[in-house]
């Protein structure tokens, strides 16, 4: 069974400051998602990374995946309010001829003044 | 529309009773997903569709829970006999092929009472 786990859960940071969310997956997937979901909202997707060392940036926000060591991060530099929101990582998993995601539990970040 | 649309988007029910949720992805996309987003489970995949078929449907919690789609379009899970354990945000995704980012609707809130 695909496992996929999100450090830290949750996650207090000052604005202006840089922090690192990360991702863990425990079998070999070659594609790996971000989600942002505001309360109340749906989910955004932010980046797909499709291939070993891919890197992706959108502002304050850059994620990276690395394959072999079964590992994504997603790296915010001098984080903004706006900021906050709960970001997920999915990894798609193969069932029977198709694929579905599969979910981390989340990184619930507040950024504070 | 441009998204992935859902309704209701809240559903209060009594325990027992039937309920029906609808989901219209966006136009052209022929693989359609549901999951479940619960406080205690996280987001959990239930079902997916490629055209009308659904080849894997070993994500649905029970007997209970049952889904179809029409036409390449229109999906519906219907949940029988509801019991508290089913309230959660049932959301509904789609993406142009099984392989490519999903794009998810903003949900049904369901409450069990």
């Amino acid at each position: 069974e695909l496992k996929v786990e999100q450090n830290p859960l949750f996650l207090s940071m000052q604005e202006g400051k840089n922090y690192t969310i990360y991702c863990n997956y425990s079998t070999t997937s070659d594609r790996l998602y971000w989600y942002r979901q505001d309360p109340g909202k749906s989910l955004e997707s932010l980046f797909v990374l499709l291939s070993n060392g891919a890197v992706k940036q959108e502002g304050r926000l850059m994620a990276s995946l690395d394959t072999k060591a079964r590992l994504s991060t997603l790296h915010i530099t001098a984080a903004v309010h706006d900021l906050s929101a709960t970001y997920f990582c999915a990894v798609d998993m193969e069932r029977n001829s198709g694929y579905a995601l599969n979910f981390g539990k989340g990184t619930s970040l507040l950024v504070t003044p | 529309g441009a998204g992935v649309s859902q309704s209701p988007s809240n559903k209060v029910t009594e325990k027992g009773k039937d309920v029906e949720l609808r989901c219209d992805p966006i136009s052209g996309h022929t693989a359609l997903y549901w999951y479940r987003q619960s406080l205690g489970q996280g987001l959990e995949f239930l079902i997916y569709f490629q055209g009308n078929s659904a080849p894997d449907k070993s994500g649905l919690p029970s007997d209970r829970f049952s889904a179809e789609r029409t036409g390449g379009s229109v999906s519906t899970l219907t949940i029988q006999r509801t019991q508290q354990e089913d309230s959660a945000v049932y959301l509904c995704a789609s993406s142009f092929k099984v392989t490519q980012p999903q794009h998810f609707g903003d949900g049904t809130r369901l409450s069990i009472l």
